[in-house]
């Protein structure tokens, strides 16, 4: 059983459009995570939320916005797509503050 | 930024003890020193955490100096599936703290 599920796996589209990435979490965590990992294979925090509730957005263009129906769910929704765009996006949750991150299996987004 | 500093790469023959060092020389009493490894085209995976005390679990262990100011990450056995980027972490237990991966180590398994 997927733990931390992210769909869709790969995702191609063009500049300006507006796209979605789901995840899922089937651990009971309370805090989930939005990480971009780029070409130079950096992975850098984006967003978490707690129970629904945001606790950290970074520095995030606002075309990039998270939503949380419940707390096993994080979206991430992305308007007018532009080239930058183009990475990996790693969903993740924890349980607690102090408990490892359990990662999803990435979306590789790809802007033409 | 990342408040750790690694080697960018090892090599490590198959079958030996794969010893990773990590420097935190700014480590605040409050913060975790925390192991991940990301093998290709996968999310980064937990390896293992500690405090103070030297910790070991099934896939590693984990020695923290007296000082608190580095780390080794020791996979006891490497195999060619050890083959990943590890990374050493620093953080606060809190739930603003933002998890900042750094670099990281590419280790090489060799055959």
């Amino acid at each position: 059983d997927t733990a931390v599920s992210q769909t869709p796996k790969y995702l191609v589209t063009q500049m300006g459009n507006d796209k979605s990435i789901k995840c899922e979490q089937n651990l009971g965590h309370d805090t989930m995570y939005w990480y971009k990992q780029d070409s130079k294979k950096f992975l850098k925090i984006m967003f978490s939320y707690n129970n629904k509730e945001l606790i950290i957005n970074e520095t995030v263009p606002n075309r990039f916005s998270p939503k949380s129906p419940d707390k096993a769910h994080l979206n991430l929704h992305i308007n007018s797509l532009e080239l930058g765009d183009s990475a990996v996006y790693f969903c993740a949750s924890s349980q607690e503050t102090r408990s490892p991150l359990h990662f999803g299996n990435g979306t590789r987004l790809t802007v033409t | 930024d990342a408040k750790t500093t690694q080697p960018p790469s090892m090599d490590c023959a198959e079958g030996r003890a794969a010893n990773l060092p990590c420097n935190h020389s700014t480590i605040s009493g409050n913060e975790y020193v925390y192991w991940y490894r990301q093998i290709h085209s996968q999310g980064p995976q937990y390896i293992i955490h500690g405090l103070k005390n030297n910790e070991t679990n099934e896939m590693a262990s984990l020695i923290i100096t007296e000082d608190r100011k580095s780390s080794t990450l020791i996979l006891p056995h490497a195999t060619l599936r050890d083959t990943a980027v590890y990374y050493c972490i620093v953080r606060v237990a809190n739930r603003d703290d933002k998890i900042i991966f750094g670099k990281g180590t590419r280790l090489h398994i060799l055959p």
